[in-house]
């Protein structure tokens, strides 16, 4: 069978930094996908990682390790802004497949 | 400005009633799909469409349909046989078929009374 685990909540506060981890079990695997979205709102993508290592972007980066089946998402200096899901996703034979979502609430 | 675009926002229909639900997009991707959300869940893919023509089921395809008759526009009918049809459904395109990156519209909110 194909499965994403990701934690189904995670609480910070504002400046900090969170980790939200993503372990994977699928058929074929091209890369690991990471989106956000606002309540009620559309997902948007954050980043993209293909091969093993940490691809940065601002205050975001994202992990993967293939051989562990394994990425997180790495937010720094939060900001309040920042309260919202976050969803892995694999990449493999055939279309994306999403995780169930980890909802980030950032306290004051 | 290029995206997509859902239509309705919000939509209400009555048991037994069909519904079809919009997408357009203006980006030029060759790809689309349509997700269902639940609360609390992750997307689920119900079919995508990987050019003009084309489309094949995903996951949870029962109880719905759509067709492409034009490479901009993606629209997905809630058929009567679909037992849970309440839901948040999200529209999305990319480039091309099993690429990383897709856009997603703002989604139309689906309540059967």
């Amino acid at each position: 069978g194909q499965s994403l685990e990701q934690p189904s909540e995670v609480t910070a506060v504002e400046g900090a930094i969170v980790q939200i981890n993503c372990t994977y079990q699928t058929s074929g695997f091209y890369g690991l996908s990471w989106y956000q979205q606002h309540d009620g709102g559309a997902p948007t993508f954050l980043s993209y990682n293909g091969l093993d290592g940490l691809e940065e972007t601002g205050r975001f980066s994202s992990f993967l390790s293939r051989s562990d089946s394994y990425g997180y998402l790495l937010l720094q200096e939060l900001q309040m802004k920042d309260s919202a899901s976050y969803f892995c996703a694999v990449l493999g034979q055939g279309n994306l497949i999403f995780g169930k979502g980890t909802k980030l609430s950032v306290k004051p | 400005d290029g995206g997509i675009t859902q239509s309705p926002k919000y939509l209400f229909r009555k048991e037994g009633q069909n519904v079809t639900l919009s997408c357009e997009q203006n980006l030029n991707h060759d790809a689309m799909y349509w997700y269902r959300q639940d609360p609390g869940q992750g997307l689920r893919l119900i079919y995508y469409s990987q050019i003009v023509n084309d489309f094949q089921k995903g996951d949870i395809a029962e109880g719905y349909s759509v067709s492409r008759e034009k490479k901009e526009s993606f629209p997905l009918t809630v058929t009567s046989a679909q037992k849970n049809p309440t839901a948040f459904y999200l529209c999305a395109s990319s480039l091309v078929l099993d690429y990383n990156e897709q856009f997603f519209g703002p989604g139309t909110r689906l309540t059967v009374l």
